[in-house]
């Protein structure tokens, strides 16, 4: 297992078109987490699952905005009828939450730019 | 509420350099996790230590050590003789869970010249 993949690395779309991206993090880890980047800015939280359940929700994520993770593997996040706003980085990480510790590895992330 | 504050935008050393990132937070947990990464131009984030809020102890890992202290809530990073390959975005966080979501500070950019 190589690390969390996403997919695709970068997405060009016009204005109003439904996105969505894939995220396969690494086989083992519960818990997998989105995060949008925009310019100059740190990453921001959007939601977050263990196995199959979301356990959270940011406030920044929209009725536009829909994530799943139906087998408890990979996720998707689907932005509807994207607005210009929508364009960043969208990162995934995967974390193993256990006794012992844990820690969070990020993918390389897809870069959406609303055109 | 969480907030993690990194007051320098920017960062300009010339190489060899030691050169320290400052990182404050708030949280009202007393149980909680701060994280530094390292985001290189490739745009990956890559973690860099992990440290609990029971942990007081200072760290050091080759060139870099983290300073991390409960009283002023800070958690700083310095680079000791800086590299050019140390040129990136460094961005500090908390969690108040194991396991639960991240909250960034804006970044830091630092620029090594050689």
């Amino acid at each position: 297992d190589t690390g969390v993949s996403q997919d695709p690395r970068h997405k060009i779309t016009k204005r109003g078109q439904n996105v969505t991206f894939r995220c396969d993090p690494i086989s083992e880890h519960n818990r997998l987490y989105w995060y949008r980047q925009t310019l100059g800015q740190g990453p921001e939280f959007l939601t977050y699952f263990q196995n199959e359940a979301q356990l959270e929700k940011s406030r920044l994520l929209s009725d536009r905005f829909s994530a799943e993770r139906p087998k408890g593997s990979f996720s998707t996040l689907e932005i509807q009828r994207t607005e210009q706003g929508d364009s960043a980085m969208y990162l995934c990480a995967s974390s193993l939450v256990s006794s012992s510790g844990h820690g969070y590895t990020f993918g390389s992330g897809t870069r959406l730019t609303v055109v | 509420a969480q907030k993690v504050t990194q007051a320098q935008t920017e960062i300009s050393v010339v190489e060899k350099e030691d050169v320290t990132l400052d990182c404050v937070y708030e949280t009202r947990d007393t149980t909680y996790y701060l994280f530094w990464y390292k985001q290189p131009p490739s745009g990956e984030l890559v973690f860099l230590i992990r440290r609990n809020s029971f942990d007081e102890q200072n760290e050091i890992s080759g060139r870099y050590s983290w300073n991390f202290q409960k009283s002023t809530s800070s958690f700083n990073f310095t680079i000791t003789a800086s590299q050019v390959v140390d040129s990136a975005v460094y961005f500090c966080a908390l969690s108040e869970a194991r396991g639960g979501k991240l909250i960034f500070g804006q970044g830091t950019e630092l620029s090594v010249k050689p």
